[in-house]
């Protein structure tokens, strides 16, 4: 089976960077998902890695290291309206490939 | 497009009661999935479909049932509700493809239920 782990609750001040990590152990893997999810809302889809290395996004960035099971999310130029939860997710290789999510990273950035 | 659409909204259900979330999605995705969020909690999948005519059970199936009436639809059932039922239930769909896209979930908006 799949399990992630991912800290509860992360803080930080408007124009700082935040890193959210993710480890993971998986029987498979085939690429590592982050989603963001603000409160009451629906989770959208932020970035995917399939291999190890940095992928850009704008203010986001998202990290992948295979041999290590371990990956990050970077937010820079944090923003008020990056106040959210954020999710790491895996692949299931187990039959048919189904994402498997972790139990979230709440983000709180306070002026 | 509407994307992925969930009816009801809201609902509040009493112990026992049954009712059907209804799901359907304009994307032509064959991939359907059901998933609850309790507080704090990730998602964790109930049942999905691969495709049309197909269902199977996900993380925790248990005291629900699932039917995909067609490519569009995909409707998940809570037979005799129980306040353990109360969650978030969210819809998703995935695009067939191979890398990047084939990974990105596209959610509805969620039905809130309650059972008292």
């Amino acid at each position: 089976g799949q399990s992630l782990e991912q800290p509860s609750e992360v803080t930080a001040v408007e124009g700082a960077i935040v890193q959210i990590n993710c480890t993971y152990q998986t029987s498979g893997f085939y690429g590592l998902s982050w989603y963001q999810q603000h409160d009451g809302g629906a989770p959208t889809f932020l970035s995917y890695n399939a291999l190890d290395g940095l992928e850009e996004t704008g203010r986001f960035s998202s990290f992948l290291s295979r041999s290590d099971s371990y990956g990050y999310l970077l937010l820079q130029e944090l923003q008020m309206k990056d106040s959210a939860s954020y999710f790491c997710a895996v692949r299931d290789t187990t039959g048919f490939q189904k994402l498997v999510f972790g139990t979230g990273t709440r983000l709180l950035v306070s002026p | 497009n509407a994307g992925v659409t969930q009816t009801p909204k809201f609902q509040v259900l009493k112990t026992g009661q049954s009712m059907t979330l209804q799901c359907a999605q304009d994307m032509n995705h064959n991939s359907m999935y059901w998933y609850r969020q309790d507080p704090g909690m990730g998602l964790r999948l109930i049942y999905y479909s691969a495709s049309e005519g197909t269902t199977d059970k996900g993380e925790v199936p248990n005291g629900y049932n699932v039917s995909r009436l067609n490519k569009r639809e995909f409707s998940l059932r809570l037979e005799s509700a129980a306040p353990s039922q109360t969650s978030v239930y969210f819809c998703a769909t995935t695009p067939p493809t191979s890398g990047s896209s084939y990974n990105e979930q596209f959610f509805g908006p969620g039905t809130r239920l309650t059972v008292l």
